[in-house]
């Protein structure tokens, strides 16, 4: 079985650039959380889709973070436009109720390097 | 106002003896525990978890044990073992929140010594 895939692995921009990362969550898990991890810092939330709907996006810092999820299959984040504050690591996480439905399964993480 | 941490960012352990690696938390309302182990440039990956519950669950080598009173978590490792040298993150949830969005620690770099 594939695990949670995140695309690009890096992606370098300039400030008051657009970027666009994608995760591709386990097959058939209805639950896709987006996850920021900054310099070193804790992991934090940013937002939890259940399917096509957003469930909490308590965590998004502003509105420049756009999450969408077409279909309950895969999911984007757009960052527009990007800020230096922005860079650090966007780890996907996926899950599926109600089995397991604690244990979340990461992607690899898409650093974000904004200069 | 960080409700979970890490307050060891790195811990040293020769390779067969015991890690601990401790977690505090703030929020009385998480009643969900869990550990994950992270490699560099990979995502971090499940070890454990614990209900509140409980106080104590053991899967092999890892053991966490939950003291609600103290909110206060701790893993265990025994024996430890060079592969076991990662990033540990202590994360916390609420399962009535019906987001069950986790809530992490910092993270605490344990290095095993051959």
């Amino acid at each position: 079985e594939a695990g949670v895939t995140q695309f690009p692995s890096h992606s370098v921009i300039e400030k008051g650039q657009t970027v666009t990362l994608r995760c591709d969550p386990i097959s058939g898990h209805d639950n896709l959380y987006w996850y920021r991890r900054v310099m070193g810092k804790e992991i934090k939330f940013l937002l939890h889709f259940v399917k096509e709907s957003k469930q909490d996006e308590s965590g998004m810092p502003n509105n420049r973070f756009l999450a969408e999820r077409t279909g309950g299959t895969y999911s984007t984040l757009k960052v527009q436009p990007a800020e230096l504050e922005d860079s650090g690591v966007y780890f996907c996480a996926s899950s599926q109720e109600p089995n397991r439905i604690y244990e979340q399964y990461f992607g690899p993480g898409t650093r974000l390097t904004v200069t | 106002d960080q409700q979970v941490k890490q307050n060891s960012p790195s811990l040293s352990v020769q390779e067969g003896r015991i890690s601990i690696l401790n977690c505090d938390y703030t929020n009385s309302m998480f009643d969900y525990f869990l550990w994950y182990k992270k490699y560099p440039a990979e995502g971090p990956t499940f070890l454990i978890s614990i209900s509140s519950i409980k106080d104590k669950n053991e899967d092999g080598r890892f053991t966490v044990f939950l003291n609600k009173s103290a909110k206060h978590l701790s893993l265990h490792i025994v024996p430890s073992q060079p592969g076991d040298s990662a990033v540990y993150f202590c994360a916390a949830t609420r399962t009535t929140s019906g987001t069950y969005k986790y809530i992490f620690g910092t993270g605490t770099r344990l290095k095993v010594l051959a």
